[in-house]
């Protein structure tokens, strides 16, 4: 039983590039969310999805895109890379909603822009 | 503004040693509470889940406490151990529908 995958571990980006991350779970869960994590910020929601085809922005979404490609998979895309999103991104997901579930957390992203 | 305040920021304890994080909330209304543990280099875990009720829970050497009239909860560590050295997250959800509001962290050293 993976949980919740995400892909790559590790990117180094020049200003300007993009890329996307992708992040799957396989425990049939409706919601999906997107956090970034930075030293002494703890982490904060980008965007997140409350079930399949839906998307909505969280506390910090500028720089980025996402896509709930189905039930499963849940990307995120930066369209053109900046200093400022160095940071450590993490994929969870939850049964539905949130109140009393838990968050399944990925092990992590971690992108460096140059 | 709903916020979740943690303390101390980081911590540092010799092996064996007992030791008590802070989390203070102003959530409201308030549906439950819950302490992840972070390990370096992986995505949060959760430890134990606290709702409106319930004033203690323990799991393992980890005891939780809440206090919803003063909206403050703490995590207690017994005997600690090297494997314990991680951060602890305290996150507080609303009522449903609502964000989870995440604290920014202890982080908790232990050393032989």
């Amino acid at each position: 039983n993976a949980g919740v995958t995400q892909t790559p571990k590790f990117q180094v980006l020049k200003t300007g590039q993009s890329m996307t991350l992708q992040c799957a779970q396989d425990m049939n869960h409706n919601s999906m969310y997107w956090y970034r994590q930075d030293p002494g910020m703890g982490l904060r929601l980008i965007y997140y999805s409350a079930s399949e085809g839906t998307t909505d922005k969280g506390e910090v979404p500028n720089g980025y895109n996402v896509s709930r490609l189905n039930k499963r998979e849940f990307s995120l895309r930066l369209e053109s890379a900046a200093p400022s999103q160095t940071s450590v991104y993490f994929c969870a997901s939850i049964p539905h909603g949130s109140g009393a579930n838990v968050l399944t957390f990925g092990a992590g992203s971690r992108l460096t822009v140059l | 503004k709903n916020q979740v305040e943690q303390s101390p920021q980081s911590l540092i304890i010799l092996e064996g040693k007992n030791c008590t994080l802070q989390c203070n909330y102003t959530v409201s209304p308030f549906s439950n509470l819950r302490w992840y543990k972070q390990d370096t280099g992986r995505g949060p875990v959760s430890l134990t889940i606290m709702t409106f009720s319930e004033n203690t829970k323990s799991n393992g050497r980890y005891t939780a406490t809440l206090d919803a009239d003063t909206k403050q909860s703490s995590l207690h560590i017994t005997a600690s151990q090297l494997s314990d050295s991680a951060s602890y997250i305290c996150v507080v959800s609303g009522q449903a529908g609502t964000a989870l509001i995440f604290g920014k962290g202890t982080t908790l050293s232990v050393s032989s």
